[in-house]
């Protein structure tokens, strides 16, 4: 039921993109994404909704395919803010949220 | 304050003993999560209110583990003859209402060692 996320781990130059990857072997209402940077709680990024609603950070994108019960997060011109572990979400139902094992993200100056 | 708090946000604590931490949600939010966090995993489903009702609790462990929310706000997660697999980050996080379009908002967390 726990979400598999791909890949575990990326190092990145500051300027570059990464895309990370969130897969589930149930049919999903929705994904969430959230960044934990070390020794911080989670911080919310994103919602995406089955029906293609979505609601979040202005400068992430994401995408949710339902058919394929995945999701996608496109870090663009990565910053060094962005370094931390993502964790994706899911809810198959019943308003709760299974998250991932996370993918952490280095950034290099 | 404007964020989720808990309490206390380190216990250490010895094989056996009983444990109480706290959470206080965001004013006006109905919903409210436990997470168990090990190192280097994502945040483990424990339970969820929505009010003052447990509205899943499929993610404890085991019986020694127990939550409430009497009032529909602040909410105390108590785990009785603690073992040293307890030991982990709990994490407290609330929302508006339950559901997937409301974002959870997480509280610093509490980390329990059990020695």
């Amino acid at each position: 039921q726990q979400p598999v996320q791909s890949p575990q781990a990326v190092i990145l130059r500051e300027g570059e993109d990464a895309v990370i990857n969130c897969s589930s072997s149930k049919a999903l209402y929705s994904v969430h994404w959230y960044r934990q940077k070390h020794g911080e709680a989670p911080v919310f990024l994103m919602i995406l909704l089955k029906g293609g609603e979505q609601k979040g950070h202005e400068k992430i994108s994401a995408s949710f395919n339902e058919k394929k019960q995945q999701s996608s997060l496109y870090l663009t011109a990565s910053q060094l803010s962005y370094s931390g572990t993502y964790f994706c979400g899911t809810e198959t139902g019943h308003d709760k949220i299974i998250f991932g094992k996370g993918t952490r993200l280095h950034i290099l100056p | 304050g404007a964020g989720v708090s808990q309490t206390p946000s380190n216990k250490v604590t010895e094989k056996g003993k009983y444990v109480e931490l706290r959470c206080d949600p965001i004013s006006g939010h109905t919903a409210l999560y436990w997470y168990r966090q090990s190192l280097g995993q994502g945040p483990e489903f424990l339970i969820y209110f929505q009010g003052t009702g447990a509205a899943d609790d499929s993610g404890l462990p085991n019986d020694r583990f127990f939550a409430v929310r009497p009032e529909g706000s602040v909410s105390t997660l108590k785990i009785q003859r603690t073992e040293r697999g307890d030991s982990a980050v709990y994490l407290c996080a609330s929302s508006l209402i339950a559901g997937g379009y409301n974002e959870q908002f997480f509280g610093p967390g509490t980390r329990l060692t059990v020695l």
